[in-house]
């Protein structure tokens, strides 16, 4: 089966530094990854939608300057938050789709982001 | 457009009975339909999915769920709750074509099991 690999699993950093999380899906070609954060309790958001070699597609509301997306290959994408703060602290989620897609949606273990 | 409804935010069963969590959905084309299983501090994994074939869909961990277009539905069943069964609950629906279709979730249920 398809299998998605998220790093790190978790991670804490200081306000003001930025941290970079990576999606890796390794046993099939990702023509679209998908990148959500999750709130204590609550569902998942959609931050934004990435395509193999161009820009991603953020939702409403989404800071592309704060986080920023490179989906660099068929296999990796990877989320940066940039000058990162507290209120930033959350669950972060991404999630591959295969180009045939046979897999479907297939997610990655999250990551969880403590900013202090 | 879609959405999907999941009414209520806790279900709670004893262990041995039927687990009934439901999902009602909007969508301006033929859905796919998701039910994924959240644990703690883990990401999402698929229990079924429904794309347009069989309208009964069985799924892992012996849950199934019925598609059923005059009512909107797509509930999920497990005939027998399981204490490994206490989880967070999500389903979903996506436009179904294309690879960049999206999936929107429903705010999710939490589904505890009773000794």
């Amino acid at each position: 089966g398809a299998v998605v690999s998220q790093h790190p699993s978790w991670v804490i950093c200081k306000s003001g530094t930025s941290v970079k999380i990576e999606c890796r899906s390794l046993d099939f070609q990702a023509t679209t990854m998908f990148w959500y954060r999750q709130f204590p309790k609550q569902s998942l958001m959609l931050m934004a939608t990435s395509n193999e070699g161009s820009k991603a597609t953020y939702e409403q509301g989404v800071e592309k300057d704060k986080f920023l997306i490179n989906h660099a290959s068929l296999t990796l994408s990877t989320l940066t938050v940039t000058s990162a703060h507290p209120e930033d602290s959350s669950f972060y989620i991404c999630s591959a789709r295969d180009v045939a897609q046979v897999y479907g949606y297939t997610f990655g273990s999250g990551t969880r982001l403590t900013v202090v | 457009a879609q959405s999907v409804t999941q009414l209520g935010s806790h279900v709670s069963v004893s262990e041995g009975a039927l687990v009934l969590l439901r999902c009602n959905y909007s969508s301006s084309v033929p859905p796919y339909l998701f039910w994924y299983v959240q644990y703690p501090n883990q990401g999402l994994q698929l229990l079924l999915k429904y794309t347009s074939a069989a309208t009964l869909v069985k799924g892992i961990n012996g849950f199934e769920a019925e598609f059923k277009k005059s009512e909107t539905s797509f509930h999920l069943t497990k005939p027998s709750a399981h204490m490994s069964d206490a989880a967070e609950y999500f389903c979903a629906v996506s436009g179904a074509h294309g690879a960049n279709s999206k999936l929107t979730f429903g705010k999710g249920i939490t589904l505890s099991v009773r000794p």
